[in-house]
């Protein structure tokens, strides 16, 4: 069955620095995999997409990149802000249906001031 | 929270007992989806639905239904609630002109004692 995992459950960062969280897959071949952000006590809200045949997308200072070869996309916070303090889940749609998504675990990020 | 509702958002109950939430939407989509968020394991799916009257399992199914009268209204119910269904549950849809992204509820925090 597919699995998907996420680098870390936390990860610290100064602020300022660039944030790297990496979330890998296995026993699957995705169309695009998705990025979400979630924080205390919400529901978690949407970023990014990324297709297979897309290497890389930005969205300010947002970027995803997706190889299907090593079965990885990383998602970077650039000049990140205790803002951007929060749990980052991936998700990829489900191998036996189009409809659903199946979602990592997250990271927590945390941005010191 | 892109136009969901749960109901309620916080819930005790007893063991054995009933229990129903509701998400209700104002958009008109078509999908909606029933997640549980537990430390550790992430969203995991419950049920879904693709329309009136049309819904699937997903990954952790047992020991809840669903229903789907209406297009806005997603109903969860637990028939006999247990402790190991003590969690958090998010009401999701997805996207119309997007790309199966899904957008979140504000989540019902469901404690069985």
């Amino acid at each position: 069955s597919q699995k998907i995992e996420q680098n870390s459950e936390a990860l610290n960062i100064q602020e300022g620095k660039t944030a790297t969280l990496t979330c890998n897959y296995t026993n699957y071949s995705p169309a695009y995999l998705q990025w979400y952000r979630q924080d205390p006590g919400r529901g978690p809200v949407f970023l990014l997409l990324i297709r297979e045949n897309e290497k890389e997308k930005r969205k300010e200072r947002l970027k995803v990149t997706f190889d299907t070869t090593l079965k990885q996309s990383l998602f970077h916070i650039t000049a990140s802000q205790p803002a951007d303090s929060a749990t980052y889940l991936c998700a990829l749609p489900f191998s036996g249906s189009a409809r659903q998504l199946t979602f990592g675990s997250g990271t927590q990020l945390t941005v010191l001031p | 929270d892109a136009g969901i509702t749960q109901s309620p958002r916080h819930k005790v109950t007893e063991t054995g007992t009933p229990v129903t939430l509701r998400c209700h939407q104002t958009e008109n989509h078509r999908y909606m989806y029933w997640y549980r968020q537990d430390p550790g394991h992430g969203l995991r799916l419950i049920h879904y639905s693709y329309g009136v009257k049309d819904t699937d399992k997903g990954e952790v199914s047992d020991g809840y239904s669903v229903s789907r009268s209406k297009t806005e209204d997603f109903l969860l119910t637990l028939e006999s609630a247990t402790s190991s269904q003590t969690s958090v549950y998010f009401c999701a849809i997805r996207g119309i002109a997007g790309e199966s992204e899904q957008y979140f509820g504000p989540g019902t925090r469901l404690t069985v004692t």
